[in-house]
């Protein structure tokens, strides 16, 4: 079973500035990963899918990076709507195996 | 723009049956992308339950395996959740979600990559007796 880590837990942030959130794979899943963001009360929105390519309507402020087993979600410029909490989601065969990090709340 | 929407009991006894129907317009629930069920406990984060794709295959999460069916009404274009022997573990919002694929070509070889790019809004199960 591939285990998701994410960190930090929790960032604290000031708006206009970036934000770097970090998830790791127990496992080679090579670009096999999605990002999310969830405000409260909502369900969650894709903001990437193969860890690098952004979902339609997802504003340039939003940047992904990573392979393997490492990965990175970067906020440029923070908005006060950017202020929630974001997961990363791996999947692996066909019919997939889907598994979610843990999440990092990013707060003011 | 695919929308989807979850319904079913809001109340569940302990070891009963939970049971919820996912309705889906802007899409066919045979067309080829992954059906998912994801649950959020209060105050926690996601878990995946499992999907379904092309209305046969299902995978699941190992470690609700046993408790959980997946299933598809294509003349309603909707799919289903059962999770038996449920808990007071089992309280959650739970959320029918697309998971759905972008395609990258690099060198003339293409790759698909995968994201639940859609969701409906939730809905409330509470497991009490």
């Amino acid at each position: 079973e591939i285990v998701m880590t994410q960190s930090p837990a929790t960032l604290s942030v000031s708006p206009g500035e970036r934000a770097t959130l970090s998830c790791r794979a127990s496992q080679n899943i090579n670009r096999n990963l999605a990002w999310y963001q969830q405000r409260p009360g909502q369900a969650p929105r894709v903001l990437m899918f193969g860890a690098s390519i952004r979902a339609p309507g997802v504003p340039d402020r939003f940047s992904g990076s990573g392979s393997g087993t490492e990965f990175t979600l970067t906020i440029n410029s923070l908005q006060s709507e950017d202020f929630a909490i974001y997961y990363c989601q791996q999947y692996i065969n066909w019919p997939p195996l889907v598994t979610f990090g843990p999440g990092t709340k990013v707060e003011i | 723009q695919v929308q989807m929407q979850e319904s079913g009991p809001g109340l569940v006894k302990p070891s009963g049956t939970l049971s919820l129907t996912c309705a889906v317009s802007g899409d066919s629930i045979s067309s080829s992308v992954f059906w998912s069920w994801v649950r959020q406990s209060p105050g926690k984060g996601l878990e995946w339950i499992g999907g379904i794709y092309h209305s046969a295959s299902a995978n699941y999460n190992p470690s609700l395996q046993g408790r959980v069916t997946i299933s598809v009404d294509k003349s309603n274009n909707q799919f289903s959740l059962k999770v038996t022997s449920v808990t007071v573990a089992d309280t959650a919002i739970y959320y029918c979600a697309r998971l759905g694929s972008v395609l990258e070509e690099v060198d003339s070889t293409k790759f698909y990559y995968y994201g639940m790019n859609a969701w409906g809004p939730g809905t409330t199960v509470t497991v009490s007796s």
